[in-house]
């Protein structure tokens, strides 16, 4: 059973706070990971897919790492704004690399001006 | 680009009945469709993979004669919940990959989802 977990549950920040999350997830058999953005009433946005050990991706003030070995990845938002409150979602691919994922709880952002 | 659909967005029914929502695939063809069901605090949950033009696969406790899946061309899944059950009060999500995309660690696109709820 894949086990794909997401901390906090819930954050609130300052407006123009920079802010991290955490994905965990098995280490073993990976082949990639997912990050969504999911705003209310809107559909999950792809943000990155990522599969190398080390890697490291942005879009605009969103970036994140990822460590294959430990088995996590860290989400970053630097300088938060009010649109930037989501609920961000993790997901990995399940040991057999099809392509069905298996997503964690999400973390959900609000940003307050 | 990259936009599905899915309809309707909220539908309230009563026990007994079916329900019959659609994904579509706006601006690319999907050979494969994923359908998520989400409860209350919990994780998107697969249901089934829906395969263009061959039976769906779906996961483990996930009951077929239940919840039909037809995928009869390459911008359209529909999902069945059949004879619904207020425990079937769920929200739905499909989601679909490019058939371009080639590799199976793509991106998927998502739908905005379905918000079932049986009386």
């Amino acid at each position: 059973i894949l086990n794909v977990e997401q901390s906090p549950q819930s954050l609130h920040v300052q407006e123009g706070d920079s802010t991290n999350f955490t994905c965990s997830f098995p280490s073993s058999n990976f082949y990639a990971l997912h990050w969504y953005r999911w705003e209310t009433a809107k559909s999950p946005e792809a943000l990155f897919v990522m599969t190398l050990n080390g890697d490291e991706k942005k879009k605009g003030r969103i970036s994140a790492t990822l460590n294959t070995k430990e088995g996590y990845s860290y989400l970053y938002i630097k300088g938060s704004q009010p649109e930037d409150s989501a609920t961000y979602l993790c997901a990995s691919h399940r040991p057999s690399g099809n392509t069905p994922l298996v997503f964690g709880k999400g973390t959900r952002l609000s940003v307050i001006a | 680009g990259a936009v599905v659909s899915q309809h309707p967005s909220r539908v309230i029914c009563k026990s007994g009945t079916s329900v019959k929502i659609e994904c579509r695939s706006l601006d690319f063809q999907a050979t494969t469709m994923f359908w998520y069901r989400q409860f209350p605090k919990q994780s998107l949950m697969l249901m089934a993979t829906s395969n263009e033009g061959s039976k769906a696969t779906y996961e483990q406790g996930v009951e077929k004669d239940k919840f039909l899946i037809n995928h009869a061309s390459l911008t359209l899944s529909t999902l069945t919940v059949t004879s619904a059950h207020p425990e079937d009060s769920s929200f739905y999500i499909c989601s679909a990959r490019d058939r371009r995309a080639g590799q199976t660690t793509a991106a998927q696109y998502f739908g905005p989802g379905t918000r079932l709820t049986v009386l």
